[in-house]
């Protein structure tokens, strides 16, 4: 079984501050993880993804993630915080494309990210 | 190139009725999942369907049910309607490489 804990529902930062919202996953075949963004009334959109390749994983408007196996996390950061960052941020976990659950992700419960000016 | 489609995008019913939600994976994706999202929670994985077979299931009754046509778009059935059932139904579609493109979802109120 996958799970994923997101530490902080809630995250508020100023304008240009560190983002830094956390992800703690278990898994017990190495997984794929994954980070969406969910802006009010749309669907999720992929920000970035780990599938056992490098370890730290740049994805898109400046956010990055680094795997670290030994504290089974997949923090997601930003350097400067921008008032378009505000949105809801979900960590997911799966198995590896070819398991026959592949298709299944199991997602946190979500972070809500306030940028304020 | 269109992304995933999903419609209706609203919809009401009332209990006990029956509802059919759609959705049009990207062109050349084969995967399509469906996932519950409760206001307030992460999205539930409900369905996968590959090459139009059952891959995987949620923990959800028998009253959810789905299908993967032959041009791998797809069909979420719910019935028997219950007030529970008010949700975001998002579909996704995947590809070789991992990971999914969600569509824009499906706004489900049930009264």
């Amino acid at each position: 079984a996958q799970s994923v804990t997101q530490l902080g529902s809630h995250v508020s930062v100023s304008e240009g501050a560190l983002v830094l919202l956390r992800c703690n996953y278990s898994s017990s075949v190495p997984p794929y993880l994954f980070w969406y963004v969910q802006y009010p009334n749309q669907g999720l959109q992929l920000l970035l993804k780990y599938t056992s390749a490098a370890t730290l994983v740049k994805g898109i408007n400046g956010f990055e993630a680094e795997f670290k196996k030994s504290e089974t996390s997949f923090h997601l950061t930003k350097p400067s915080a921008h008032m378009s960052d505000a949105a809801e941020y979900f960590c997911a976990v799966s198995l590896p494309q070819g398991d026959t659950n592949a298709g299944k992700s199991t997602f946190g419960d979500g972070t809500t990210l306030t940028v304020k000016p | 190139d269109a992304g995933v489609t999903q419609s209706p995008t609203h919809l009401i019913k009332t209990r006990g009725q029956h509802v059919t939600l759609r959705c049009s994976p990207i062109s050349g994706h084969k995967s399509v999942s469906w996932y519950q999202q409760v206001l307030g929670q992460g999205p539930q994985f409900i369905f996968q369907y590959y090459e139009k077979e059952e891959r995987g299931r949620g923990n959800f009754p028998d009253r959810f049910s789905a299908r993967q046509f032959p041009n791998y778009s797809s069909e979420l059935n719910v019935n028997a309607l219950l007030l529970g059932d008010s949700a975001l139904y998002l579909c996704a579609s995947s590809g070789s490489s991992g990971g999914y493109t969600f569509g824009s979802g499906t706004r489900l109120t049930v009264v």
